[in-house]
């Protein structure tokens, strides 16, 4: 069975940092492109930033580019978010996902909430 | 900056059929955009439905299908089902140099 289970949210104050964790199970994890999306309260998805399977390629959204940084520990299954000069428009619930193909996001954690305060 | 568009809420009745669209700032949305949808009820993590225009994931249901239509992506629902009350995003594929994605606002279906 597939598993993702992201950890790491917190409050944090506005300039803060924040590392996200998401440990994976149940497939070849280093097979696989990642995905982090967000979801901010009561608002639609965004898709924050994925990472290839070797890690050598890594994209981010635009307002992201600069203050976050995307990796990975095959060794580990682990998948994770750097998130620094955090600011309030990043309180989200984050999600790891597991891209299949071209955004085939099929399988996802539960989430794990940031909350960024002024 | 991209920007894909959805309605924001539908309304359909059970048994109803409703047809769900995603349309791109870009221009046409085509199968080189690998449109994925994307379903979400209230305080769950969202759910592939469809990827890649037409394609189902295992569990979604045959009453759900992917198309593109003139030059949008749609996602039809036929048969609708009480259980099918969510919201449904759309999600497309940009390729190139920087490579990115992004997704829909959001549809909102209300079965009634």
């Amino acid at each position: 069975e597939v598993q993702l289970v992201e950890s790491g949210g917190a409050l944090v104050q506005t300039g803060g940092s924040l590392r996200l964790s998401c440990a994976v199970s149940g497939f070849p994890f280093s097979s696989h492109w990642l995905t982090w999306v967000r979801q901010a309260p009561g608002k639609g998805l965004e898709w924050v930033a994925n990472i290839s399977p070797d890690g050598s390629r890594k994209y981010f959204m635009d307002s992201v580019k600069g203050r976050f940084t995307i990796s990975r520990d095959n060794a580990r299954n682990s998948l994770y978010l750097q998130m620094n000069s955090l600011r309030v428009e990043d309180t989200a619930i984050y999600y790891c996902t597991r891209d299949v193909a071209y955004g085939y996001l099929d399988s996802w954690g539960q989430g794990t909430l940031v909350t960024v305060s002024s | 900056q991209t920007v894909v568009t959805q309605e924001p809420s539908l309304t359909v009745s059970p048994g109803g059929t409703v047809t769900l669209t995603c349309a791109s700032s870009t221009g046409a949305v085509t199968s080189d955009h690998h449109p994925n949808w994307f379903q979400q009820k209230p305080g769950q993590a969202p759910r592939a439905l469809i990827y890649s225009t037409n394609n189902k994931h295992s569990w979604t249901p045959a009453r759900f299908s992917g198309s593109l239509l003139g030059d949008k992506a749609a996602l039809t629902l036929s048969a609708v089902q009480p259980e099918d009350e969510a919201e449904y995003y759309c999600f497309l594929y940009y390729g190139g140099a920087q490579l990115n994605y992004v997704f829909g606002a959001g549809t909102q279906v209300t079965v009634l």
